[in-house]
């Protein structure tokens, strides 16, 4: 079964920085490209960042483009998004999802069960 | 980026009737869409791809239909498990873009 386990959220400080990271299990990790998607309460997702299988094909939203970091180890079937300069509007329940192909820009399956990042003085 | 409109907002139906849902893009996205169900307090979980692909493990009263600007998610048949929120998602052009939803509810 893919499982997708994301950790690393909680409440930071605006101009804060955190790092969110997703265990992958279940699949072979290196093989897949995978995304960053977010979703503030009763809002639609949005999606973040993407990675390719080899850490290549990275692609980010304007939104974070210059802010947040997305990277992967393929030896610790993990995928990373470090986030920083953090603000407000970047609060959301984040969810790390498996691509359906090598590289990333495709339909997710499985998500993760999401981490909530809060940022607020 | 491409808009991704849902229609309606809300659907109001009785179990067993069928719902249609729908999605349009701003701009084509040929067949390159996904639709994905909700529930309070859970992750998305995939239901079509392609726009009319079943992901593995979804019902067949799920189907999916259209291409380039419009597109219908039908329920045939609603069961009371299918009752939460619907997104589509395009993943023709970056940035990948998601509609705004359709909520389902008992009538």
């Amino acid at each position: 079964e893919v499982q997708l386990l994301e950790s690393g959220g909680g409440l930071v400080q605006p101009g804060g920085s955190l790092t969110l990271s997703c265990a992958a299990s279940g699949f072979t990790f290196n093989n897949y490209g995978m995304s960053w998607v977010r979703q503030a309460p009763g809002m639609r997702p949005e999606w973040v960042s993407a990675i390719g299988f080899s850490g290549g094909h990275i692609f980010y939203a304007d939104s974070v483009k210059g802010r947040f970091t997305i990277s992967r180890d393929n030896s610790k079937d993990t995928l990373y998004l470090q986030m920083d300069s953090l603000r407000a509007e970047d609060t959301a329940v984040y969810y790390c999802a498996k691509d359906s192909r090598a590289v990333g820009g495709h339909w997710f399956d499985p998500w993760g069960q999401g981490t909530l990042v809060t940022v607020s003085s | 980026e491409v808009v991704m409109t849902q229609s309606p907002a809300t659907l109001s139906v009785s179990p067993g009737d069928r719902a249609t849902l729908s999605c349009r893009a701003s701009e084509s996205v040929s067949s390159d869409l996904g639709w994905y169900q909700q529930k309070p307090g859970q992750a998305p979980r995939l239901l079509i791809y392609d726009a009319s692909t079943r992901a593995t493990g979804i019902p067949a009263r799920f189907s999916g239909s259209g291409s380039g600007t419009d597109f219908t998610l039908t329920i045939s048949s609603l069961q009371s498990e299918d009752f939460a929120v619907y997104y589509c998602q395009q993943y023709d052009v970056w940035p990948l873009t998601f509609g705004g939803g359709t909520k389902v509810e008992i009538k």
